[in-house]
């Protein structure tokens, strides 16, 4: 199984900052991998596929990039609503295997 | 509109079973593999189950493999996935979900909560 390893676990911004999260594959999984935001007691949201696909009605704050076995979340100028937990998923093969998240809070 | 609708949740002793089901609406069903992903208390998300869109290929997590099977009806567009030896850490909240074409998960429905607890 391929693993998924997200950093930070925490990350502590305020509103404008950049931030970067990075989501590391234990294999090769070219660029099927996917970034998804969850909120509090919510599903959580497509946000990239394909690695830097940004999906549809989801701001270009939000880009991603990467192959391989690296890959980054970058959020260009952290908004109030962009405070929530963040996960990487790679759909490379079978089984599917996400990223423990990134919770991304206030300073 | 895409919607994607649990049932089916509950409390469950140890070693009991549960049918989740799961209905989809808004795009041709049989067209999409659908994935089960799962959420436990406070924690991260752990994908479970998925099947294709013609219910011929499944793939499951190696925690559920021999204990849930996935299967679909596309003729009422609906999914299940059976749940059986349960386990007080298969407790979670339980998320239906369509695949995109291009790939990634891009729709979930609010999930069915599983407690297994005696």
């Amino acid at each position: 199984d391929i693993q998924m390893t997200q950093s930070p676990s925490t990350l502590s911004a305020s509103v404008g900052d950049r931030v970067t999260i990075t989501c590391r594959a234990s294999h090769s999984i070219s660029s099927w991998l996917a970034w998804y935001q969850q909120k509090p007691g919510k599903a959580p949201n497509l946000l990239i596929y394909k690695a830097s696909s940004l999906e549809s009605g989801v701001p270009s704050r939000f880009s991603g990039s990467g192959s391989g076995t690296e890959f980054t979340l970058t959020i260009s100028s952290l908004q109030p609503d962009d405070f929530a937990t963040y996960y990487c998923q790679q759909y490379n093969s079978y089984p599917y295997t996400f990223g423990q998240g990134t919770k991304v809070e206030i300073k | 509109e895409v919607q994607v609708l649990e049932s089916g949740g509950g409390l469950i002793q140890p070693g009991g079973s549960l049918r989740l089901s799961c209905a989809a609406s808004g795009f041709t069903f049989s067209s999409y593999t659908i994935h089960w992903v799962r959420q436990a208390p406070g924690r991260g998300l752990e994908w479970v189950s998925a099947i294709s869109g013609g219910g011929d290929i499944t793939f499951y997590a190696d925690s559920v493999k021999g204990r849930f099977t996935i299967s679909r009806d596309n003729s009422k567009n609906t999914l299940s996935l059976q749940l059986n030896s349960l386990r007080a850490e298969d407790t979670a909240l339980y998320y239906c979900a369509k695949e995109a074409s291009p790939g990634g998960i891009d729709s979930w429905g609010q999930g069915t909560l599983v407690t297994v607890s005696s």
